[in-house]
């Protein structure tokens, strides 16, 4: 079935540094990859989405990136602060349908 | 300001009972969806909604319902509540005309004894 694997599930950075998260999804139908942040007791909350498209698209801070033949695609944030430090959850879904399927979820520390 | 929220925002309950989480969202968006969150599992989705009278099933929909009688509400219905469907349960909703993100509740604390 469906699958999207996240990479690694835990992250800490010095702040100032960068932090990459990595996913890979399993059916090549794919064509829309959303990224979602979600701070301690907050909802989730949509931050970048990316098409198929499209390879990269970028945000101030944030950018993701789209590998379509290896089923790749992967978060970047720069100059990374504490505010930060959250859970990220990539996702991925298919054209004609609305279901998402997220990610495990990588939890990013940020020290000061 | 159009929204969605979730209730209650807390929930502690029996084994055995039944319980209802509401979701209502004022966007006018036709797709509506339910989640559970549990540590390690990330977001799992337990059954969704295209439109007024659509449900489907999602990953885990065992033990749960919903109904969709209009566009603003998607109730979620545990039959007989057991220890595993203790969990966080966000709704979401998104505009029903392509893939974009969704829009997330606050989110339920469900806590079954």
């Amino acid at each position: 079935g469906e699958n999207v694997e996240q990479h690694p599930s835990t992250l800490s950075v010095q702040e100032g540094d960068s932090a990459v998260i990595k996913c890979t999804y399993s059916d090549s139908a794919s064509n829309y990859f959303p990224w979602y942040k979600q701070e301690l007791g907050k909802r989730p909350q949509l931050i970048i989405d990316i098409r198929s498209n499209v390879g990269e698209k970028k945000d101030q801070r944030i950018a993701v990136t789209l590998n379509k033949t290896a089923k790749h695609f992967s978060l970047h944030i720069t100059e990374t602060q504490p505010e930060d430090s959250a859970v990220y959850f990539c996702a991925a879904s298919k054209p004609g349908g609305f279901k998402t399927i997220f990610g495990a979820g990588t939890r990013l520390f940020v020290k000061a | 300001d159009a929204e969605i929220t979730q209730s209650p925002r807390h929930k502690i309950t029996e084994t055995g009972r039944q319980v209802t989480l509401a979701c209502h969202q004022t966007w006018n968006h036709n797709n509506m969806f339910w989640y559970r969150q549990d540590l390690g599992h990330g977001l799992r989705l337990i059954h969704y909604s295209y439109g007024v009278h659509d449900t489907n099933k999602g990953e885990v929909s065992d033990g749960y319902s919903v109904s969709r009688s209009n566009t603003e509400d998607l109730p979620l219905t545990l039959e007989s509540a057991a220890s595993s469907q203790t969990s966080v349960y966000f709704c979401a909703s998104s505009p029903g005309t392509s893939s974009t993100g969704q829009f997330f509740g606050p989110g339920t604390r469900l806590t079954v004894l």
